[in-house]
């Protein structure tokens, strides 16, 4: 079974650039995350889609952050313009149940790593 | 509100040795706990899981026990190896959301 797919692996810009992640999740999950992981701190979530609808961006910067998930399948995130504060390891992850409330169990891809110069 | 506390890292230890990594949590009803592990150069995946007091969780020779009374989630291996070097991660389910503990770099020397 296919695994998580993120690109790219690595992005280096300068601040105020903009810059798009890309997420694959394993077929016939319904939930999908996009978590931000800066170093030495634990995973921070960012948003969570229930199939194409979103469920929790509570703590997306959604001045300079968007995601979408069309067609309730893959999902891009987008920072624009990037701040020195957004170097961080992106990783998308995804569950088959709501929340992953049955197992608890997030899939996650190997994350694309972002620095900002 | 919720929360999980990790001891800090690295810790560093000999082939073979005993393995006990903190995990303390601050929760309010019963939430499920986890340990999640990310080795170098790839992506977090689940270790063990336990949902209600007194589980054990185990997996490859780690194991941790869900102790309500202490409200703790310690992780143990009775004989580490190399291969076990990564970065080990604490968290709890609470409200359909995963709250996450800071890391435990873990360096096993042959």
């Amino acid at each position: 079974e296919a695994g998580v797919a993120q690109s790219p692996r690595y992005k280096i810009i300068e601040k105020r650039q903009s810059v798009a992640f890309w997420c694959n999740p394993i077929s016939g999950h319904a939930t999908l995350y996009w978590y931000q992981q800066i170093l030495g701190q634990g995973p921070k979530l960012l948003i969570q889609f229930q199939n194409n609808g979103v469920v929790d961006d509570s703590q997306l910067p959604k001045d300079r952050f968007s995601a979408e998930r069309l067609k309730g399948v893959d999902s891009t995130l987008k920072i624009q313009p990037a701040k020195l504060e957004d170097s961080a390891v992106y990783l998308c992850a995804s569950s088959l149940d709501w929340g992953g409330t049955n197992t608890g169990e997030l899939f996650f891809g190997e994350g694309s790593r972002l620095t900002v110069l | 509100g919720n929360s999980v506390t990790q001891m800090e890292g690295p810790v560093t230890l000999s082939e073979e040795a005993f393995l006990t990594i903190n995990c303390t949590y601050t929760a309010t009803g019963y939430p499920s706990l986890f340990w999640y592990v990310q080795y170098p150069g790839e992506g977090l995946q689940l270790l063990l899981k336990a949902t209600k007091a007194d589980d054990k969780g185990s997996n490859k020779g780690f194991e941790a026990t869900y102790r309500k009374e202490t409200t703790s989630f310690h992780l143990e291996k009775g004989s580490v190896q190399v291969s076990d070097s990564a970065v080990y991660f604490c968290a709890l389910r609470s409200n359909y959301q995963l709250i996450w503990g800071a890391g435990t770099k873990l360096i096993i020397k042959p």
